[in-house]
């Protein structure tokens, strides 16, 4: 079957430490995101990557770094630069970014502070 | 800027009473609208999805009417179970962005 996977599925995270969250994906999408959730915000958009070796910062960046070595991988880092790291991250995909595709959603990874 | 405003939750509904949620966009272009859907501790799956001025889209029993006079695009299921307790966001994409609303958290009572 086809989708999108995000591990692990809880991350702790120690002071001062960088921290990586995961996502594949096999539906052979140009496009992929990272999405943080807080509670009564919605989803804010971190980065995001239309192609291999590119990618661009989104609405909060700070603290976090990407990279697109591979079509189907995006992998998202949490820096220690991050002061409050706390939150529920999803990833997702897209065929492109035109107007109109749907984007589609991994399960998640929420990331806790010891 | 592009932005998505929809009714703040939580909404309690009883099962088999009719649903209705608001949505109401601004944008500067002609975007595309859309109602995802998150489950407890899942990801966003796609309700359903419009992507021009008059287009009703539909799923699951959901329904939405893209209203550019209105600029809404409200969510209507006419029985809902409560299997369909969940966060409701919907979403408009222009040129090459999506922007998200805040989410509607829905129960439905037995």
């Amino acid at each position: 079957d086809g989708g999108i996977t995000q591990s692990p599925k809880y991350l702790f995270r120690k002071e001062g430490q960088n921290v990586t969250l995961s996502c594949e994906q096999n539906l052979n999408h140009d496009a992929m995101y990272w999405y943080r959730q807080d509670p009564g915000q919605g989803l804010r958009l971190i980065y995001y990557s239309q192609i291999v070796n590119d990618f661009q910062k989104g609405d909060i960046a700070e603290g976090y770094s990407v990279s697109r070595e591979k079509k189907e991988s995006f992998p998202l880092t949490v820096t220690s630069a991050q002061k409050n790291p706390t939150a529920f991250y999803l990833c997702a995909s897209s065929i492109n970014r035109d107007r109109g595709e749907t984007q589609y959603f991994g399960p998640g990874t929420r990331l806790l502070v010891l | 800027g592009d932005s998505v405003t929809q009714m703040e939750g939580p909404v309690t509904l009883s099962e088999e009473a009719f649903l209705t949620i608001n949505c109401t966009y601004t944008a500067t272009g002609y975007p595309s609208l859309f109602w995802y859907v998150q489950y407890p501790g899942e990801g966003l799956q796609l309700l359903l999805k419009a992507t021009k001025a008059d287009d009703k889209g539909s799923n699951k029993g959901f329904e939405a009417t893209y209203r550019k006079e209105t600029t809404s695009f409200h969510l209507e299921k006419g029985s809902v179970q409560v299997s369909d307790s969940a966060v409701y966001f919907c979403a408009l994409s222009d040129r090459d962005k999506i922007i998200f609303g805040k989410g509607t958290r829905l129960h439905i009572l037995p």
